[in-house]
């Protein structure tokens, strides 16, 4: 079975960049599937942050694509988020997640790790 | 880019009762690209329902996805305590971004 853990910094200040790494246990990055990033402010709903492949392509939602990078270690199973000038309105619980083998929708999240952007 | 508008946004109902969770996308979507998630406080999502029918490993048949086109439904056949949470659909695009997830309908114990 698949685990996802996020970790990284839970404040970050204002202008600054969101770093977060997810590791995966239970199953190889190379596995043939697309790993993604989601978040979710508080009380509010789901919003998709951006995709990675093993091989290296991504895609990203275009209302966040300029300030987004998302990056895979397969040496150490793991892949990456960041995200430049942060603020307020980036706080939020992000998830890493994998699409399921079915394709089309998440089938496997993280716990969730809540980053506060304030000064 | 699909916008996907869940209806109602509270439900209030008691155990046993049938619960109907309605979404729509602003466009006709592959049945293929529709899902359903449930989310409890603290917890992250979790997989109900993919290719708008088919049930995720593990859970339990009273959890029915049906509809095609623009309109989608959750059916929940008879409600158990555990099943009141907020309820997610999501639509996969072909293009960015890949996953719109509608705004979600919280299921409260009446």
């Amino acid at each position: 079975q698949v685990q996802l853990q996020e970790s990284g910094p839970g404040l970050v200040k204002p202008s600054g960049t969101l770093s977060l790494t997810c590791a995966v246990s239970g199953g190889s990055i190379s596995s043939g599937n697309w790993w993604s990033w989601v978040r979710q402010p508080p009380g509010k709903g789901l919003e998709w942050i951006g995709e990675i492949y093993h091989s290296g392509s991504t895609n990203y939602n275009p209302s966040l694509k300029s300030r987004v990078t998302i990056s895979v270690d397969k040496s150490k199973n793991q892949f990456s988020l960041k995200l430049s000038s942060v603020t307020a309105a980036d706080t939020a619980v992000y998830y890493c997640a994998r699409e399921g083998d079915h394709g089309y929708s998440i089938a496997y999240w993280g716990q969730g790790t809540l980053v506060t952007v304030s000064s | 880019e699909i916008v996907v508008t869940q209806s109602p946004g509270t439900l209030s109902l008691s155990p046993g009762e049938r619960a109907t969770l309605s979404c729509r996308a602003s466009q006709s979507v592959s049945s293929s690209y529709l899902a359903w998630y449930q989310q409890k406080p603290g917890q992250a999502p979790r997989l109900l329902i993919y290719g708008a029918s088919s049930r995720a490993t593990g859970i339990p048949d009273r959890f029915s996805g049906s509809g095609s086109g623009t309109d989608f439904t959750l059916t929940i056949s008879r409600l158990e305590p555990e099943d009141f949470a907020v309820y997610y659909c999501q639509q996969y695009g072909s293009s960015p971004p890949r996953y719109t997830f509608g705004q979600g309908t919280k299921l409260e114990i009446k």
